[in-house]
């Protein structure tokens, strides 16, 4: 069983919709979770990180993290076309926090 | 700024041929990152650099992967005696630690292999 486990799509949505991103992991040490954002040929990019559990908002983009659950989201509001790109989640361990495991993406195509 | 470079972008080798991919990491990023990114799988971690030393390697795959930093800056990944499987994007990444706060990875844009 892989630490991250992430659908890999494709997601295609029509411009403006709201985008749901999710993650679930096995390893219930992970504290620190990471959405980051790949264009194409590009590395990735961060986006939006939190700490433990919670919801965190920046802009068009909503974190949130269940740890009972072990499972993580992004939400993307009012999706634009320059959204369109390989979205990943990671995560780490606060005893080993240089370690990140990463999921394998998720690809998502906003159509104007 | 410049951010983290990497050379070659792209690199088609032979099946044996050995490789070196190279990592210029954003100034004064004590920490460096190895990943490799194969298709529909996610960046895999290969090795940690803080400064010169590795603590943590566990990630290379074989003993045919080894890495080195010098200078506390540039990085190289060699990889001997290539295999197909070995086909993927290599990724770089640098950032400051910040004494167990988190902290954000820059990456570089890849050097894309291809063994024949």
């Amino acid at each position: 069983q892989k630490e991250v486990e992430q659908d890999p799509g494709p997601l295609s949505v029509p411009e403006g919709a709201i985008v749901s991103l999710n993650c679930t992991y096995s390893n219930s040490a992970f504290q620190y979770f990471m959405w980051y954002r790949q264009y194409s040929r590009k590395g990735p990019e961060l986006l939006m990180y939190t700490y433990s559990s919670g919801n965190k908002e920046d802009g068009r983009f909503t974190a949130q993290v269940d740890k009972s659950s072990k499972y993580i989201s992004l939400f993307i509001r009012d999706s634009q076309p320059s959204d369109s790109a390989t979205y990943l989640c990671a995560m780490s361990a606060i005893e080993n926090f240089n370690k990140f495991y990463f999921g394998s993406g998720t690809k998502l195509n906003v159509k104007p | 700024g410049a951010g983290v470079s990497q050379s070659p972008s792209n690199k088609v080798t032979e099946k044996g041929k050995d490789v070196e991919l190279r990592c210029d990491p954003i100034s004064g990023h004590t920490a460096l990152y190895w990943y490799r990114q194969s298709l529909g799988q996610g960046l895999e971690f290969l090795i940690y650099f803080q400064g010169n030393s590795a603590p943590d390697k566990s990630g290379l795959p074989s003993d045919r992967f080894s890495a080195e930093r010098t200078g506390g800056s540039v990085s190289t990944l060699t990889i001997q005696r290539t295999q197909q499987e070995d086909s993927a994007v290599y990724l770089c990444a640098s950032t400051i630690p910040n004494g167990g706060a988190l902290y954000e990875q820059y990456f570089g844009p890849g050097t894309r292999l291809t063994v024949t």
